[in-house]
């Protein structure tokens, strides 16, 4: 059993930088869920896929935030032009197909933005 | 807008003093309430789904309970290793995500 797994595990980048993270879900799972989380707070929802679509996408999400999983299996996150707020854990989480389905997570990946 | 409130936000226990924790939620199309432990540093671990008013599911020393309004985590005879926060989750079907509340921390004393 692999679990979810997300590359890499901490970032450091500097204001003004693009930076992409990876999540490789657990191979039978159909869905694809990205969170940020912030010390103290709960994983707070970005975007979830089901196989390839993007179905959901949280109105918080700016634009210089995008997903995609462009075949259905792994996943990438990107932003844009990072901002010192964007320094927070990013979650990936998967499931089998359909709503309310529970979700395991992976272990994360830590964004520090100088 | 779905709401989740965790109460109380953090919560010190001594080994054996059993308590519970409290979510309180507000969702217009609930289709299953979740419970996550959370170790510093890592991904929600899961530990329970439940779907309907009056569901209980039993893990050790963890046991969850459903209302309309309202789940309770109970943890009886707590050991130093149940320290952790836990997480409580709603999947929204009408909005298509998933709303988690801020979390309880628990600390159990030896």
């Amino acid at each position: 059993d692999t679990g979810v797994s997300q590359d890499p595990r901490h970032k450091i980048t500097k204001r003004g930088q693009n930076v992409t993270f990876r999540c490789d879900p657990i191979s039978e799972h159909n869905r694809l869920y990205w969170y940020r989380q912030t010390l103290g707070q709960g994983p707070e929802f970005l975007t979830y896929f089901q196989n390839e679509a993007q179905l959901e996408k949280s109105r918080l999400l700016s634009d210089r935030f995008s997903a995609e999983r462009p075949k259905g299996s792994f996943s990438t996150l990107e932003i844009q032009r990072t901002e010192q707020g964007d320094s927070a854990m990013y979650l990936c989480a998967s499931s089998e197909t359909g709503g309310g389905r529970e979700q395991f997570f992976g272990p994360g990946t830590r964004l520090t933005v100088l | 807008e779905d709401q989740v409130t965790q109460s109380p936000e953090a919560l010190r226990l001594q080994e054996g003093e059993s308590s519970s924790l409290n979510c309180s939620y507000t969702v217009s199309g609930l289709r299953g309430l979740f419970w996550y432990r959370q170790d510093p540093g890592k991904g929600p671990e899961f530990l329970f789904t439940l779907y309907s008013a009056g569901e209980e599911k039993e893990k050790e020393r963890l046991k969850a309970t459903l209302t309309k309004k309202e789940s309770f985590l109970h943890i009886t005879a707590p050991k130093p290793e149940d320290s952790a926060t836990y997480l409580c989750a709603v999947w929204d079907t009408n909005a298509g995500k998933s709303t988690f509340g801020d979390g309880t921390t628990l600390t159990v004393k030896p």
